[in-house]
């Protein structure tokens, strides 16, 4: 069994400043980790994945994020948020061999002010 | 190359009745998931199904829900006798045969009055 914590269910910043979503996962298997973003009354758009090589994934609008296994953890950054990043963030796991079905956390809202 | 789409965007239901939710998904794509997002909560899996076969609907209560992908047409997640805690955003995405990316689409959004 798979799980996803994300610890932050609210991230305030302001513009402009740097941002860290945090998401650690639990599995006995290894793992493929990706971030969703959802905009208000919107699907989930991807971000970006982990599937193998580099640890260091960088995805659209200027997100990455780093899979650090001994962690179990796969933290999402970005140096310079800006008004249009206000969303909700999932972070998820899903297993590597078969279907693929996602294991999601419960989000984190990051809220970009003025 | 359209996205997935799901129809309707927006559902409302009276309780006791039945709920339809249809599922396209992308050109090529033949595996279609289901996930649920109740409020405050991330998205749970609900079921998995390849053209005409239910593959894993571990997440799926046990009564008044049912899935389908026909031979023709889109995959409906159908919901008997709703009750207010069926209120929630049902995801539909897809992805091709051995792909790990999933594909989401807008995603319709119930709400039993």
């Amino acid at each position: 069994a798979q799980s996803v914590t994300q610890l932050d269910s609210q991230v305030p910043v302001f513009e402009e400043a740097p941002v860290e979503l945090r998401c650690n996962y639990s599995s006995s298997v290894s793992v493929y980790l990706f971030w969703y973003v959802q905009y208000p009354n919107q699907g989930l758009q991807l971000l970006l994945k982990y599937l193998s090589g580099s640890t260091l994934v960088k995805g659209i609008n200027g997100f990455e994020a780093e899979f650090n296994k001994s962690q179990t953890s796969f933290h999402l950054r970005k140096p310079s948020v800006h008004i249009s990043d206000t969303a909700e963030y999932f972070c998820a796991v899903s297993g590597l061999s078969g279907y693929s079905t996602l294991t999601f956390g419960k989000g984190t809202m990051l809220l970009v002010s003025p | 190359n359209a996205g997935v789409m799901q129809n309707p965007r927006h559902l409302v239901r009276r309780r006791g009745q039945e709920a339809r939710l249809r599922c396209s998904p992308m050109k090529g794509h033949s595996h279609v998931y289901w996930y649920r997002q109740l409020p405050e909560e991330g998205l749970k899996f609900m079921v998995y199904l390849q053209k005409e076969n239910i593959i894993d609907e571990s997440g799926m209560p046990k009564e008044r829900f049912s899935a389908e992908f026909p031979k023709e047409g889109p995959s409906i997640l159908r919901i008997q006798q709703v009750v207010r805690g069926d209120s929630a955003a049902y995801f539909c995405a897809s992805s091709p045969p051995g792909n790990s990316e999933q594909y989401f689409g807008p995603g319709t959004r119930l709400t039993v009055t």
